[in-house]
């Protein structure tokens, strides 16, 4: 079973959008959470950690993490073209190096 | 900064053969991971190091070798490669635990 899902699975929003993108975790001992963000033909790079309960903003990038119900959200403002990517969420427990990745949600911004 | 390298960058093996794929970092990181990369199956880990010399296993080890002999490489064995299996292995290093990980541009498998 997969440890992390994401949703959706693809999304397209216009130039200048929104854009939300969500994660679930089906395990309680996960803590620590990442958003990382893939263009084609590169390997991911980190968008942001989040690792308490709350809202975190990087520039147009704002993650909020809810433990209780293992549930972390990416929105993206502003969204530009250069977005388009693949977005990954993944997770840990403490002490372990252990990560798990989702199976990413696919972002197309139309210009 | 730092960079992490992978070599090489595109490979083609036959069925049965053994091959190697290779990771160098300059971020003096202490833990290497490689990932396995499937179309519409996001990443997978395969193995992972926390320091030189050592070794763990992640989910999808089976079929695979690693060797960490230096703090700055890590290498993947494919013990035997796979019919049509294509697939992209990604290595990425960290600091520690719970930090963020740094992705190298990955190596593509492809196998007659």
């Amino acid at each position: 079973q997969q440890k992390v899902q994401q949703s959706p699975e693809s999304l397209s929003v216009p130039e200048g959008g929104m854009a939300s993108l969500n994660c679930t975790s089906s395990d309680r001992n996960f803590q620590y959470f990442w958003w990382y963000r893939q263009h084609s033909g590169e390997g991911p790079k980190a968008l942001m950690s989040i690792f308490s309960d709350g809202d975190k903003k990087e520039g147009r990038f704002t993650a909020h993490l809810n433990k209780a119900s293992l549930h972390v959200s990416l929105h993206i403002r502003d969204s530009q073209p250069s977005d388009s990517a693949l977005y990954f969420c993944a997770a840990s427990e403490p002490g372990y190096q252990n990560f798990y990745f989702g199976k990413g949600t696919s972002l197309t911004v139309i210009p | 900064g730092g960079i992490i390298t992978q070599t090489p960058k595109f490979l083609i093996g036959q069925e049965g053969q053994k091959l190697t794929l290779k990771c160098q970092q300059n971020f003096n990181h202490d833990t290497m991971y490689w990932y396995r990369q499937d179309s519409g199956k996001g990443l997978r880990l395969i193995y992972y190091s926390i320091t030189e010399n050592d070794l763990q296993k992640g989910d999808l080890s089976e079929g695979y070798d690693a060797s960490r002999e230096k703090k700055s490489s890590f290498s993947l064995t494919v013990t035997s490669a796979q019919k049509n299996e294509m697939a992209v292995f990604l290595c990425a290093s960290s600091l520690g635990v719970q930090d963020t990980q740094y992705f190298g541009p990955g190596t593509r498998l492809l196998v007659l």
